[in-house]
């Protein structure tokens, strides 16, 4: 398996802008969670779906945030508009059950200017 | 409410040495504790967990971790570091009550020669 799949590597965009990160989980897995990591903040979780159904979206920022998980094979995070704050890393990870380790993609680096 | 600390920011050992990353939890009910490694620009990779049984869990590259439940304590330990053992490490804790894993802040471990 390829493991998670996450486009871009790299996003750099201008404040205003929207942003649409996408992500392809691990076949077979039915827990999919978008992280974000900064330096100062560390990592966060902002949502996680189950069976393509959103099971905790409280660490969302903002309303400028959503996600969505149309099938079990592709899950996107959108910022609208976005802010130069929003510059981080952004991990997508899947899981096969609750208590499975997490199987991380390779981050999306976003660069708000 | 869950959480994990990892006391200390970096850790530095020589090649060979034995080295330690600590890690503390502080979790309601019986806690599911990882360790995951983070290589520059990559996701999190996960190493170790512990469920339940023995105490002393075995992992990936090595790695092993001792759980303390008095101490509250899940300690990540290698009897003999290398170089390419150089990373940011994350300990985590899961309840049975939440499928979202709570992350500590990380400590980088630097080896060298």
């Amino acid at each position: 398996d390829a493991g998670v799949i996450q486009s871009p590597r790299h996003e750099v965009t201008e404040m205003g802008q929207e942003v649409t990160l996408r992500c392809k989980p691990i076949s077979g897995h039915d827990y999919l969670f978008w992280y974000r990591q900064t330096m100062m903040r560390g990592l966060e979780l902002l949502i996680y779906f189950n069976n393509n159904v959103p099971i905790d979206d409280s660490g969302m920022p903002e309303d400028r945030f959503s996600a969505k998980m149309p099938n079990a094979s592709f899950s996107t995070l959108k910022i609208q508009p976005s802010e130069p704050r929003d510059s981080a890393v952004y991990f997508c990870a899947s899981s096969f059950g609750e208590e499975a380790p997490l199987h991380f993609g390779n981050g999306t680096r976003l660069t708000v200017t | 409410a869950q959480s994990v600390a990892q006391p200390e920011d970096q850790v530095n050992v020589a090649e060979g040495n034995p080295l330690t990353v600590k890690c503390t939890y502080s979790v309601s009910g019986n806690p599911y504790l990882f360790w995951y490694v983070q290589y520059p620009n990559r996701g999190l990779q996960f190493l170790l967990k512990y469920i339940t049984g023995d105490n002393l869990v075995k992992g990936s590259y090595g790695f092993e971790a001792e759980f303390n439940k008095s101490q509250t304590s899940f300690h990540l330990k290698k009897p003999s570091a290398l170089v390419s053992d150089s990373a940011l490490y994350f300990c985590a804790a899961l309840t049975g009550t939440a499928s979202k894993l709570t992350f500590g802040t990380g400590t980088r471990l630097q080896v060298t020669l």
